[in-house]
């Protein structure tokens, strides 16, 4: 069983911080995915990164994949009210299995 | 585009009461995907569907699970006798599968209280 892990598991930060989430796992991956929730509501998809070392930019938001796609990072610069959530990452074993292993998720509070 | 939907949005039932829940995917999406989400913890697979053809269950799919779609276009999940255990959220996600990753779009879930 493939397993992701994120840290850190809580992140409390005033307005204009900057931050970094990471997910890790000992599995590879084809792709990796990051998702934002909010409560009571399904994720909403933030970006796909399928290549070793990509890196992919979403306005504040820096994604990277590592170079062995085994793991991923979200970094968000000058935080805003608006980014708290909770961060999923989700990692696609590829092939004709494509459900997705999601990492334990990164709950974000951004005050002003 | 009006993205994937689920319903109902919220169930409440007794213990031992079957329930029945909807997903529409995205139109022409011809993969669809089952996930339970308990309080705290990320999403989990159940199962996915492409087209009409039921692929993969997950081990957490009980007996008293059951999905079905019939013509390749919605999807239902139903959940018989259920058990306190089984309240969650249910989420349901379809993708295009055009090659590329299997980027998966999730809709609102429903939210499952057994009373």
């Amino acid at each position: 069983t493939q397993l992701l892990e994120q840290s850190p598991q809580f992140l409390s930060i005033q307005e204009g911080e900057n931050l970094t989430v990471y997910c890790n796992s000992s599995s590879v991956f084809s792709s990796l995915q990051w998702y934002r929730q909010e409560p009571g509501e399904g994720p909403v998809l933030l970006v796909t990164v399928v290549t070793g070392g990509e890196v992919k930019k979403l306005k504040r938001l820096t994604f990277q994949f590592g170079d062995a796609r085994k793991d991923s990072s979200l970094h968000i610069t000058a935080a805003q009210p608006g980014d708290t959530g909770l961060y999923l990452c989700a990692g696609a074993e590829g092939g004709t299995a494509s459900k997705l292993t999601f990492g334990t998720g990164t709950r974000l509070q951004v005050t002003l | 585009d009006t993205g994937v939907s689920q319903n109902p949005r919220h169930k409440i039932t007794k213990r031992g009461q079957n329930v029945t829940f909807r997903c529409d995917p995205i139109s022409e999406h011809n993969r669809l995907y089952w996930y339970r989400q308990t309080l705290g913890q990320g999403p989990e697979f159940l199962t996915y569907f492409q087209n009409e053809a039921q692929l993969e269950k997950s081990r957490l799919l009980s007996d008293r699970f059951s999905a079905e779609r019939p013509k390749g276009s919605f999807s239902t999940l139903e959940i018989q006798r259920t058990e306190q255990g089984d309240s969650a959220m249910y989420l349901c996600a379809s993708s295009p599968r055009r090659g590329g990753p299997d980027t998966q779009y999730f809709g609102p879930g429903t939210r499952l209280t057994v009373l």
